[in-house]
C-alpha cells in the first residue's frame, strides 16, 4: 500500500522567516496531495492541496510544490508568524474514487518564535 | 453552512465492550471517511462511504465496521473494544465526484479502561 514519508518531525523558525515541509510518497499511482493543519485540541485544517496536473500551487503565504517524478512535495510556508505553530500533515490519495483514502505523514510539529 | 459533527465527543468504556460513534457530514456531502488518530500511529484511514457504500477499506480489524444512512450521516462501530483502540476518531466529509477536499470533524475521544 501507499507509505507517505514526511520530515523534519519538528521545525523551529523565527517569526518571519520561511519554513518548509518535505513528504515522499511510494504509490506512482497517487494523484491528489492535500495538507491540513492542526492545532492542539482541534480538528486538522485543510490549508491547501494540489493535484497531479499541477506543479505548484499558492494562496497567499502558502505554497505546495510537486515533483511527480521524484515523488516527492513540499509545504512552503512564507513570513512565519506564531499563529502558524502547529502540527502540519501531508497526505496523498489515488483520486478518482479512491480520493477518500487519504495516506498520511507522520506530522510535522511547527514553531514559530516571536 | 454547518461543518461536520461528531457525537459523542468523549467516551469512556471498558475493555470487551462495543461503541458506536456518529458523524453528520457537511449538507450536501456524500462521502465519509473515519481515520483513527494516536500518538504512536498518527492518522490512519478505517473507511470511506459514499452513497451508504462502502466504497474502501484500511486495514484495520474486523472488530472495526460503519455503514451510512441514506441522509449520509455515518456510524462507526468497534466491538470487543482492546485497551489499544483508545484513540481520537475523526471523521471527514467531502461532496465527492471530481471535488476531493475532506472536511474533518472535531472527533471522539475514546478511552478504553
Amino acid at each position: 500500500g501507499e507509505n507517505v514519508e514526511q520530515h523534519p518531525s519538528t521545525l523551529s523558525v523565527q517569526e518571519g522567516d520561511s519554513a518548509v515541509i518535505k513528504c515522499t510518497y511510494s504509490d506512482s499511482a497517487s494523484n491528489y496531495f492535500p495538507w491540513y493543519k492542526q492545532e492542539l485540541g482541534k480538528r486538522p485544517q485543510l490549508i491547501i492541496d494540489i493535484r497531479s496536473n499541477v506543479g505548484e500551487k499558492k494562496d497567499q503565504r502558502i505554497a505546495v510544490t510537486l515533483n511527480k517524478t521524484a515523488k516527492h512535495f513540499s509545504l512552503h510556508i512564507t513570513e512565519t508568524q506564531p499563529e502558524d505553530s502547529a502540527v502540519y500533515f501531508c497526505a496523498a490519495s489515488r483520486g478518482g474514487t479512491s480520493y477518500g483514502k487519504l495516506t498520511f505523514g507522520q506530522g510535522t510539529i511547527l514553531t514559530v518564535h516571536p | 453552512k454547518a461543518g461536520v459533527t461528531q457525537t459523542p465527543r468523549y467516551l469512556i468504556k471498558t475493555r470487551g465492550q462495543q461503541v458506536t460513534l456518529s458523524c453528520s457530514p457537511i449538507s450536501g456531502h456524500r462521502s465519509v471517511s473515519w481515520y483513527q488518530q494516536t500518538p504512536g500511529q498518527g492518522l490512519q484511514f478505517l473507511f470511506e462511504y459514499f452513497s451508504e457504500t462502502q466504497r474502501n477499506k484500511g486495514n484495520f480489524p474486523g472488530r472495526f465496521s460503519g455503514r451510512q444512512f441514506s441522509n449520509s450521516r455515518s456510524e462507526m462501530n468497534v466491538s470487543t473494544l482492546e485497551l489499544g483502540d483508545s484513540a481520537l476518531y475523526l471523521c471527514a466529509s467531502s461532496r465527492g465526484g471530481k471535488d476531493y477536499e475532506q472536511y474533518f470533524g472535531p472527533g471522539t475521544r475514546l478511552t478504553v479502561t
